[in-house]
Order: C-alpha cells, then structure tokens, then sequence
C-alpha cells in the first residue's frame, strides 16, 4: 500500500468542540487534499495543499481549516463541530495534481453529536 | 467550473454478465484527464482506470473498459465479466487543465447477483 494514514479512524465529539484530523504520508508527494463523502453527493473538496505552507480553499471549506508544515503532514481543524459536519473524511495524495490521479487514505467516520 | 455527472445512481448486474456505468462532464478545457474509481465496503478509494484527454485510444485494464467520447463528453467504464468482487460504489472524476485537483460524480452503487 502507498504510505498515506488518516487518523483517527473513527471519532465521536460533541457540537461545538475543536477537532483535528490528521493525514500523514511517507511517499513525499507535493500534493495533498481533503474531501468529504456524504451519500447523494459523491467526495467534495474541502481543502487542499500544493506544497508546505501553500493551501488553497475547495469547495466546501466553510467551518474548516487546514495546516501543512511538513511535507508528510496535512491537519484537517474543525473548528467548532456541527451535526452537518458528520461525514466520512478522505485525504489524498497526488504527484502531479490532478494528472496522475490520486492516492487514498483509508478515510475517518467523524460523527458530531 | 467543471461537473460531472453520473446519471445512475444504482445498477445491477449478473455475474460474468457485462455493464457499463455512465459519466458525463462539463469543461471547456482541451487537456484533461479522466478517472474512475471503485470503492467496496471496506471504504478504500482505488484507482481502477486513467484516460488522457488527448489520446483516441480507449483506456483498458484488463476486464475494465472506458468508451471515452470526447466531442460527447462522455466516458462510461465497462466491466466484462463481472465478478462478486466487483461490488462497489464506482465515482467518476476528472482533472482539467492546471487546477491540480480533481471533481467527483455523485457515484454509482454496483450490484453483483450470483
């Protein structure tokens, strides 16, 4: 398998808490994303990297923040839980951005009670 | 910005019997690239095909096909002689030009009957 880890994998937390999701990868990739799945609408982009330090927002990135100080580590913040941000959370990695497609973490099932 | 588009949300078909999933996109870029990924039960991504925009030729991966349409922006996947295995949500995705990122269809659900 490529070197790409999500954690935690699972995650239960109360509205209104911080929470930090991690992905980590051992492949030196520069690019590094994160979607969300949600049934009915496939995987959306919530943010993504394009080198240490350089983020840019996707398309669902209200209520997210992200962090990359390393090249093997991209922080996933939310910063005040809501119900509507229960959701399977995938990073990924890419070489080439969008050329050459994208390798998965095994996602984390966040739930917001 | 770019769409893509499955427009069945859910199929079924019989082992070692034939099925194509459909995708449409949006763009008005030249060069892209298309994907299609499978997802089983176990929730892990996997990349089954790549198409670049820019070649006639029709990707294939051994019992995956693509019909890539480029006038049509059409690019449904056949799978030849489905197997059990091949239960899974398939996400159509495509990348075009420099945005480094890649949009997802909404998904097809795939159901293998023995």
């Amino acid at each position: 398998d490529a070197g790409i880890t999500q954690s935690p994998r699972h995650k239960v937390t109360e509205t209104g808490t911080p929470v930090t999701l991690r992905c980590h990868q051992t492949e030196n990739h520069r690019y590094m994303y994160w979607y969300r799945q949600d049934p009915g609408h496939g995987l959306r982009l919530i943010h993504y990297s394009y080198g240490v330090k350089d983020t840019d927002k996707g398309e669902v990135s209200d209520g997210y923040s992200v962090s990359r100080s390393k090249t093997e580590d991209f922080l996933l913040t939310l910063e005040s839980a809501t119900s509507s941000q229960t959701s399977v959370y995938f990073c990924a990695i890419s070489i080439q951005g969008g050329v050459d497609g994208y390798t998965f973490g095994s996602g984390t099932r966040l739930t917001v009670v | 910005a770019q769409t893509v588009t499955q427009s069945q949300p859910e199929m079924s078909v019989q082992e070692a019997e034939t099925v194509t999933l459909s995708c449409t996109y949006d763009t008005s870029e030249s060069d892209y690239y298309l994907f299609w990924y499978k997802q089983p039960p176990s929730r892990q991504m996997i990349l089954v095909i790549r198409q670049e925009a820019y070649k006639q030729q029709n990707a294939t991966e051994n019992r995956f096909s693509v019909n890539f349409q480029k006038a049509a922006k059409s690019f449904s996947l056949k799978i030849s002689d489905s197997q059990l295995g091949d239960a899974a949500m398939y996400f159509c995705a495509y990348s075009g030009g420099s945005n480094y990122k890649l949009t997802f269809g909404k998904g097809t659900l795939l159901t293998v009957n023995p």
